[in-house]
């Protein structure tokens, strides 16, 4: 079956725009993670979404960052007025409930310029 | 709150050699534990894991861990390297926030070269 899916795959932006990543979870995965792959901090969790509970946002680095989930399946990470320090990969993570094996997508590689 | 602490970010193993990538976490809690291998430009894939229950887990292409609690260790073993094991390999551990969140918590990889 199809797997978690990113768009795109490649973004690169000027500082100070406005991005939206998007997400494609595995279909009936409840639970959905977006995590930051940079060189310098690592993978870093940022957000989670439950079904209809409230997201976890804790790992969020700024309020520049937010998501949205809608109908409990696509989400869409938006990250405004970029910064050079956003440049990474995000990758989308689905489980079928929180505790479950996470499965990964591809990501999506920010540049900004 | 939970770490993981990978020891060598840079492992390098002779072709059927055996790999061994050490991992050694903390965690308040009974934690759920992860390795995960990345190929260039590709997301992560899953190995193996450890929930509960037998300490030795195999997982794909080989690969096998051991949850040692007394050592807070979850070290990765493959007898004989391939070439197509040349990769980056994340451990990570996962334990219940009081958000109900299982994020995982990585550490910062080792990459593996094999060497024919």
């Amino acid at each position: 079956g199809a797997g978690v899916s990113q768009s795109p795959s490649n973004k690169v932006t000027e500082k100070g725009k406005d991005v939206e990543l998007r997400c494609d979870p595995i279909s009936g995965h409840t639970a959905l993670y977006w995590y930051r792959q940079s060189l310098g901090q690592g993978l870093e969790f940022l957000i989670y979404f439950q079904g209809n509970s409230a997201p976890d946002k804790s790992g969020l680095p700024s309020d520049r960052f937010s998501a949205e989930r809608t109908g409990g399946s696509v989400s869409t990470l938006t990250i405004q007025r970029t910064q050079q320090e956003d440049s990474a990969v995000y990758l989308c993570a689905s489980s079928l409930r929180g505790a479950y094996e996470q499965f990964f997508g591809p990501g999506t590689r920010l540049t900004v310029l | 709150a939970q770490s993981v602490t990978q020891l060598g970010s840079h492992v390098s193993v002779s072709e059927g050699a055996l790999v061994l990538l050490r991992c050694n976490y903390s965690s308040s809690v009974p934690p759920y534990l992860f390795w995960y291998v990345q190929y260039p430009n590709q997301g992560l894939q899953l190995l193996l894991k450890y929930t509960t229950g037998a300490t030795l887990v195999k997982g794909i292409n080989g690969f096998e861990a051991e949850f040692k609690k007394s050592e807070t260790s979850f070290h990765l073993t493959k007898p004989s390297a391939h070439m197509s094991d040349a990769a980056e390999y994340f451990c990570a551990v996962s334990a219940p926030s009081g958000a109900g969140s299982y994020q995982l918590t990585f550490g910062k990889g080792t990459k593996l070269s094999v060497i024919p």
